[in-house]
């Protein structure tokens, strides 16, 4: 079965420091990779995402780095925040299939 | 504001009963998933609807069911089939069809069984 592998699974960063959570798919068809931000209790939220023409897309602090021939993506948030500290979900996607990675809980020394 | 309305947030199931999951959204997208997500895990796609009347089976549909009688209603019926239905239950929704575009989520039901 196909997987997306998000690594690490727990990630703790100081207040200002960059935050990098990797993930790796298989399948060459995918051409859309979100990433989503959940708090607890509430539902995912979008982040960011990218499709495979090109190798970065930077919205604010947020940064996502693909890596086409590798199969990998990378989300980076610099200068992390107390409010950053959430879990995050990578996905790889095509039309008719998506995956999700299991999530980093990422938390955020104040 | 348009967004995605999951209701209601706890929901408990006792033995051979079957709970009704209720999704709406007013952001008047034709597409519609809902997702299963269990602790320490990635989202699990249960079924999704690309259009009104019409719905396909995700990966794991087995002891679910579900209907798309109106474009802003989505709901999930879980049924006494599915043996391990305690979990975090996830609605979303999309402007068209396919998964390679931004999907919008609803905060979730959480489901317990008694």
């Amino acid at each position: 079965q196909q997987q997306v592998k998000q690594s690490p699974q727990s990630l703790i960063v100081q207040k200002g420091g960059i935050s990098i959570i990797n993930c790796a798919y298989e399948n060459t068809a995918f051409d859309y990779f979100p990433w989503y931000q959940q708090f607890p209790g509430k539902g995912p939220a979008l982040l960011i995402a990218i499709r495979p023409d090109v190798s970065e897309k930077k919205e604010g602090r947020f940064t996502i780095s693909f890596n086409k021939s590798a199969k990998q993506f990378s989300l980076h948030i610099m200068d992390s925040q107390p409010g950053d500290s959430a879990t995050y979900f990578c996905a790889a996607s095509e039309s008719d299939k998506i995956i999700f990675g299991k999530g980093t809980r990422l938390h955020i020394l104040p | 504001d348009g967004g995605i309305t999951q209701s209601p947030k706890y929901l408990f199931r006792k033995e051979g009963q079957n709970v009704t999951l209720s999704c709406e959204q007013n952001l008047n997208h034709d597409a519609m998933y809902w997702y299963r997500q269990d602790p320490g895990q990635g989202l699990r796609l249960i079924y999704y609807s690309q259009i009104v009347n019409d719905f396909q089976k995700g990966d794991i549909a087995e002891g679910y069911s579900v209907s798309r009688e109106k474009k802003e209603s989505f709901p999930l019926t879980v049924t006494s089939a599915q043996k391990n239905p305690t979990a975090f239950y996830l609605c979303a929704s999309s402007m068209g069809p396919g998964f390679n575009q931004p999907q919008h989520f609803g905060d979730g039901t959480r489901l317990s069984i008694l």
